[in-house]
């Protein structure tokens, strides 16, 4: 059973692109969820989705940036128009019910850093 | 609002000393409490998951407790090792709430 994967692990952009960062849960998991670590900054969460569904998103800045988790397929994290404050390392972490109950299990990051 | 805070930000140990990590929180409304550690350039892998009914959970050479009422939770890891070095977050989730809420952690590096 592979653990949380996400990809890529490295992604560098220039400011104004997009960035996709994705991330497949572990097997049998359908809850997922997206933290963010800035530099010198400690782990925030962002977003928490279950299969085609946004539970909540209150950790995620308004704009720009959008999430999803489809039927069929990985968890996307989409930045539009990066910006340099966007460079941090991106985790995805994943469980088979509601984080309430259950260990989190995270993937090992995507690193993006914005030109 | 949640605050978790971890002190220290660093510990340096030789190598065989048990090391004692400490982590506090403002809101004592949490469902559980939740260890990990965080290996440079990597993930993080989950430790021990306390739920908050319970006092401590142990695995192996470790061993976490919970004090709800006074917001504290202590990691104490026995007779450490060199490949113990890497940086030990807690977190806590709120009741009824399914995001976690990190403390900045500590950077830990056991000496040989």
């Amino acid at each position: 059973n592979a653990g949380v994967m996400q990809n890529p692990r490295h992604l560098v952009r220039r400011r104004g692109q997009e960035a996709r960062l994705r991330c497949s849960p572990m097997k049998g998991h359908s809850h997922v969820y997206w933290y963010r670590q800035l530099p010198e900054e400690g782990l925030k969460f962002m977003v928490y989705l279950q299969k085609e569904n946004i539970i909540d998103e209150s950790g995620m800045p308004k704009e720009r940036f959008s999430a999803e988790f489809p039927k069929e397929g990985p968890s996307i994290l989409r930045i539009q128009q990066v910006v340099r404050g966007d460079s941090a390392a991106y985790f995805c972490a994943s469980s088979p019910q509601a984080a309430t109950n259950e260990k989190l299990f995270f993937g090992s990051g995507t690193q993006l850093s914005v030109l | 609002k949640q605050e978790v805070t971890q002190i220290p930000a660093a510990l340096s140990v030789p190598e065989g000393e048990n090391l004692v990590l400490n982590c506090s929180f403002t809101d004592s409304a949490i469902y559980n409490l939740q260890w990990f550690r965080q290996d440079p350039g990597k993930g993080l892998t989950s430790l021990l998951l306390i739920q908050s009914s319970q006092r401590e959970q142990t695995s192996g050479r470790l061993n976490a407790s919970l004090d709800k009422s006074s917001g504290r939770s202590t990691l104490y890891i026995a007779a450490s090792q060199p490949g113990d070095s890497a940086t030990y977050l807690c977190a806590v989730i709120r009741a009824a709430g399914n995001k976690l809420t990190f403390g900045g952690g500590t950077r830990v590096l056991v000496k040989p």
